[in-house]
């Protein structure tokens, strides 16, 4: 059974920085994109990047180059998002989600989510 | 960039009623389109891709129809556990990625 865990809330200070895991259980790791999406409260989903892990590549929409890093760690088949330099427009519930299908980019299935708040 | 509109924002229905939710793409995306159900508190479930292809598991009171730009999301025999909102998405190709604003489903 494929699953995606991610890890727990968080609370950050305008300025700092958040890094979220996402760990894989059920499948080759190294075969499947991996993205990143996000959702502020009450809003619409929101699309953060994605990683192939097989190769460490990676890409992002615009508005989020320079500031987000992703990266893996193959032998734990663990997905990591960082974002810098946090707003308050950051908070938001953070997915990560897989390829439904090698080299498809629509989204099965997700993680739990991890709630990311910036408040000062 | 590609958008995507959905509509209504917002509908219900009663129970073993029939819904229909539309999808608009601004661009041609043939069938590179995907439609999720999200409950509150939850994460966003595939329902289905490629316009009509049912997730395994999905119930086939459930279906999708379209291509191009213009795509529909039809419940039949509504049930209660049908309640949450309700999001298309494009994924012509990785750059393109947009989702609906959404459509909240209640039981009237």
């Amino acid at each position: 059974q494929v699953q995606l865990v991610q890890s727990g809330a968080d609370v950050k200070k305008p300025g700092a920085s958040v890094k979220v895991s996402c760990k894989t259980f059920g499948y080759t790791f190294t075969d499947y994109y991996l993205h990143w999406l996000r959702q502020a409260p009450g809003q619409g989903l929101e699309r953060v990047g994605r990683i192939y892990p097989k190769t460490g590549a990676s890409d992002c929409p615009q508005k989020f180059r320079g500031r987000v890093t992703m990266t893996t760690n193959t032998s734990s088949g663990t997905a990591y998002m960082e974002l810098t330099s946090l707003t308050p427009d950051d908070t938001a519930v953070y997915y990560c989600a897989r390829d439904g299908t090698k080299w498809v980019n629509y989204f099965d299935p997700w993680g739990q989510g991890t709630l990311v708040t910036v408040s000062s | 960039d590609i958008q995507m509109t959905q509509s209504p924002s917002s509908l219900s229905a009663p129970v073993g009623g029939r819904v229909t939710i539309t999808c608009r793409a601004s661009q041609d995306i043939g069938h590179s389109l995907a439609w999720y159900q999200q409950k509150p508190g939850k994460a966003p479930r595939l329902l289905m891709y490629g316009a009509s292809i049912l997730q395994s598991g999905v119930p086939s009171r459930l279906s999708g129809s379209g291509s191009g730009t213009d795509f529909t999301l039809t419940i039949n025999s509504l049930q209660p556990e049908d309640v949450a909102s309700y999001y298309c998405q494009n994924y012509r190709s990785a750059d393109s990625i947009a989702f609906g604003q959404g459509t909240r489903l209640e039981i009237k």
